[in-house]
């Protein structure tokens, strides 16, 4: 079973920096099958990252996404108000389906 | 617009069932797989079931598997989740998720999601 590790757990910035999330597999995944997801208090979650790097529809070219193999990341180059928030990754394994790692709260510094 | 709205959530006592009904808008609902993920109150997101876009293929997580049950129907633009045998474990907002792929497995991603629906298991 492949788990999803988050880190760190909170990362708190302030508005105009970089933000790096980093979302660790237990074993190699599939790019085409990790995404990222933001979600703010009360709200569904809404999709950044698809195919570890493409971004949604929609979504602000600040955010940007990378990685292979076992170790992925999600930057935000400047995070914006609005950007702060908890995100998740996900996976897909044949094994157990579908995987979300335990999030990274961006919180204002 | 594009949007799910789920419905049939409630206050359940352990051991009773309860339908969840998702509908969907928008979009040609026959064309992609959908999925149900589920959040406990303050918790992270945990997927529940996935459909293809014809039912051939479902799969469950092992959580809630044997207890659940997926479907949908195309012809009314639903989606549906029949959950037996309650369980504390099980209260939580449950998302309709719209997969941008037709096959619940295919490589994608949840790219619709609507507002959820909240189930709450307590004697």
């Amino acid at each position: 079973e492949i788990v999803l590790t988050q880190s760190p757990g909170t990362l708190s910035l302030s508005p105009g920096e970089r933000a790096t999330l980093s979302c660790r597999a237990s074993q190699s995944v599939s790019s085409s099958y990790l995404a990222w997801y933001q979600q703010k208090p009360g709200q569904a979650p809404r999709l950044l990252i698809y195919g570890a790097s493409s971004r949604a529809t929609g979504i602000p070219d600040r955010f940007s996404g990378s990685g292979s193999g076992t170790d992925f990341t999600l930057t935000i180059s400047r995070l914006e108000p609005e950007d702060f928030a908890v995100y998740y990754c996900q996976q897909y394994g044949s094994s157990q389906g579908f995987t979300f790692g335990p999030g990274t709260k961006v919180d204002i510094k | 617009e594009v949007q799910l709205v789920e419905s049939g959530g409630g206050l359940v006592q352990p051991g009773r069932s309860l339908r969840l009904s998702c509908a969907a808008s928008g979009f040609t609902f026959d064309d992609y797989a959908m999925h149900w993920v589920r959040q406990a109150p303050g918790k992270g997101l945990e997927w529940v079931s996935g459909i293809s876009w014809n039912s051939d293929g479902i799969g469950y997580a092992d959580s809630v598997k044997g207890r659940f049950t997926i479907s949908r129907d195309n012809a009314k633009n639903s989606l549906y989740l029949q959950i037996n045998s309650l369980r504390a474990e099980d209260t939580a907002l449950y998302y309709c998720a719209k997969y941008d792929s037709s096959g619940y497995y295919e490589s994608g991603a949840f790219d619709i999601w609507g507002q959820g629906t909240m189930v709450t298991v307590s004697s």
